[in-house]
Parts: C-alpha cells; structure tokens; sequence
C-alpha cells in the first residue's frame, strides 16, 4: 500500500526566511504534485514533477524529486505573508490514474 | 474559459438519506476524478472517469458510486448516508487524464451528514 507522509505537518515562520517542505513515499513512483489550498478554498495545483531529478520552481517556491529516495521537497526562499497556505504532495499509483495524498503541511508566515 | 463547476455547494442530510453531486469540469476536458476530504483522513481519492468509463476507484464502499456523461460532466452518488460521510467532495479535471497534465479543482461541494 503507498503510504505519502509529510513533514513538518505545521510550519510557522517569519517572512523572509527559508524553509523546505518533504515529502515521502513508500512505493516506486516518478510521479508527484504538489498542491496549495487556502483556508475554505479548494485546492490549486503548483507542480508536476514526473522524472527523477526533476526541479520546477514559481517564484519563491521550488520543488524537487528524487525518486530513488522517494523524496520530493518544496522549498520557499524568502518566505511572504501570501503564501501561507496549506501544501499537499500527491503520489500517482503508476498508471492507476488514482493519487494517494499527503497529510498536508499547514504553512503559516507571520509579518 | 471557465473552470471547474460543482454544484450545489453547500448540502444538509439526515442518516439513511441519498445524496447526488454534480461536477463540470472545464470545457473540453474529458478526465474527471472525485475526491473526499475530511479533517480526520485528509484527502482521498474516490473515482475517476474518462470518456464515460471509470478506470479507477479508491477505497470507498460500495455506497459510493458514480457516473460520467457523453458531455464529460459527472455526479457522484452516496446512498445510505452516514455521519463519517460528512466531508467536502472534490471533483477535479484534466483534459486527458494523462499524468503530466494539470489537474484543475472545482469549488467542492460541503455535505453534513446530521
């Protein structure tokens, strides 16, 4: 059974700093995203990350994937006030066209 | 171009009752996948449809079922609601359901299970 966890699952932090998200899986896949979602609202999709190696970044977010380690990462530099937020990772079950979800992390940037 | 529709919003039903949710997902798109969302078990994936055929579903009971029209819009249906159904569904859609592509979200629909 693929099993997605991410850590830290609350993050507060200051604006300005730098701060990594990760996610883990226990299955091979080469097939991750990572999703935003504010508060009440739906969720957003950021990234799709579908080879080993694999980096896309939008302005102050970037993530990565290695799926030898079955680790991808969504890193913020110079975190702002807008982009607290609650951040999802999801696993694709190969060829399943179904995602396993991670808990979420629960991002929040103070002024 | 609008996005992904879900209709009604906000729902309230009692123990026993059926309940049937409606999703249209971005025109042209022909992929669309359900999902349930609770505080307790976060995210999960139900089912997901392309041209009108299920390919995939989750690891929900058989209450939970679904359907995809020739028009791409799809409703889920939930028979013999219970409490733990309460939740926000999901609908989102991809114009192939290939894994590349984005996945756009609707708005979800709220049901409360009383």
């Amino acid at each position: 059974e693929l099993k997605v966890e991410q850590n830290p699952l609350f993050l507060s932090m200051q604006e300005g700093k730098n701060y990594t998200i990760y996610c883990n899986y226990s299955t091979t896949s080469d097939r991750l995203y990572w999703y935003r979602q504010d508060p009440g609202k739906s969720l957003e999709s950021l990234f799709v990350l579908l080879s080993n190696g694999a980096v896309k970044q939008e302005g102050r977010l970037m993530a990565s994937l290695d799926t030898k380690a079955r680790l991808s990462t969504l890193h913020i530099t110079a975190a702002v006030h807008d982009l607290s937020a609650t951040y999802f990772c999801a696993v694709d079950m190969d060829s399943n066209y179904q995602l396993i979800w991670g808990a979420g992390t629960k991002l929040i940037i103070k002024p | 171009k609008a996005g992904v529709t879900q209709t009604p919003r906000y729902l309230i039903k009692t123990r026993g009752q059926q309940v049937t949710l409606s999703c249209s997902p971005i025109s042209g798109h022909r992929s669309v996948s359900w999902y349930q969302q609770t505080p307790g078990q976060g995210l999960q994936f139900l089912f997901e449809y392309f041209s009108e055929t299920q390919r995939n579903k989750g690891n929900f009971p058989g209450r939970f079922s679904g359907r995809q029209f020739s028009n791409s819009r799809s409703e889920m249906n939930v028979s013999t609601l219970e409490l733990g159904d309460s939740a926000l569904y999901l609908c989102a859609s991809k114009l192939r359901g290939e894994a590349y592509e984005t996945q756009y979200f609707g708005p979800g629909t709220r049901l409360l299970v009383l």
